[in-house]
C-alpha cells in the first residue's frame, strides 16, 4: 500500500524558508516509472503545483516558484524535501506532496500538511 | 502557460439527477486531461485521466470526455459521496509542467 506522509513546520515567520519533508513507503522514489511532486492549497482556494523531480533527480518548477523553490531527494531514507525561500502571507497554505505516473497525472497523494505564515 | 477554465463555478443537483462540469484549456493539451475530487479536509482523488480512462476503483458513474480544448466530467446519477468540489489539470510532457482548474463545487439541491 503505498503511502504519503508530509511533515515540517505548521508556523513560518514571514522571509524566512519553508521546509517540508514528505516520507514515502510502499513505492521507492528511485523507480523509473514515478515522478514525485508538490502541490499547495491556499485556504479556501484552488490546486497550485510548485514542482517535481523525476527518478534521474532532474527537477521542475513551476515558472512563478522556480526562483524561491528547491526541491531534494534522499533516495536512502525514501524521503523527497520542499524548501520555499522568502515566503510571505501569500505562502499560506496546506502543501501535499504526491506521486505520478510517468511526470503525467497526480494518482496518490499525502495527507496535506497546513503552513502558515506568520510573525 | 495553459490556463484552464472551468464552469461552472457552483453547479446545485439533486440526487439521484446527472451532473455535467466543464473544463476549458487556453490552448490544446491533446488528451493530457485529469479530473479530481476533493471532499472538506482530504486531498484530492483522482478520478479520470486522459480525458477519459477512469482511475482505479472509481466507479463507472464517473465519466470524462474531450479533447484538444473542451472537456467534460459526468456524473450520471448523483451519489450523496459525489457532493465536492471537483478540479480538472492538464499535464505537459515536456517539460513536466500542471496546471490546475479554479475547480467546481457540486452541491445538493
Amino acid at each position: 500500500q503505498l503511502q504519503l506522509q508530509e511533515s515540517g513546520p505548521g508556523l513560518v515567520k514571514p522571509s524566512e524558508t519553508l521546509s517540508l519533508t514528505c516520507s514515502v513507503s510502499g513505492a521507492s522514489i528511485s523507480s523509473t516509472t514515478y515522478y514525485w511532486g508538490w502541490i499547495r492549497q491556499p485556504p479556501g482556494k484552488g490546486l497550485e503545483w510548485i514542482g517535481s523531480f523525476s527518478h534521474s533527480g532532474t527537477t521542475y518548477y513551476s515558472p512563478s516558484l522556480k526562483s524561491r523553490v528547491t526541491i531534494s531527494v534522499d533516495t536512502s531514507k525514501n524521503q523527497f524535501s520542499l524548501k520555499l525561500s522568502s515566503v510571505t502571507a501569500a505562502d499560506t497554505a496546506v502543501y501535499f506532496c504526491a506521486k505520478t505516473v510517468a511526470g503525467l497525472y497526480f494518482d496518490y497523494w499525502g495527507q496535506g500538511t497546513p503552513v502558515t505564515v506568520s510573525s | 502557460e495553459t490556463v484552464m477554465t472551468q464552469s461552472p463555478a457552483t453547479l446545485s443537483v439533486s440526487p439521484g439527477e446527472r451532473a455535467t462540469l466543464s473544463c476549458r484549456a487556453s490552448q490544446s493539451v491533446s488528451s493530457n486531461l485529469a479530473w479530481y475530487q476533493q471532499k472538506p479536509g482530504q486531498a484530492p482523488r483522482l478520478l479520470i485521466y486522459g480525458a477519459s480512462t477512469r482511475a482505479t476503483g472509481i466507479p463507472a458513474r464517473f465519466s470524462g470526455s474531450g479533447s484538444g480544448t473542451e472537456f467534460t466530467l459526468t456524473i450520471s446519477s448523483l451519489q450523496s459521496e459525489d457532493f465536492a468540489i471537483y478540479y480538472c489539470q492538464q499535464y505537459d510532457y515536456w517539460p513536466p509542467r500542471y496546471t490546475f482548474g479554479q475547480g467546481t463545487k457540486l452541491e445538493i439541491k
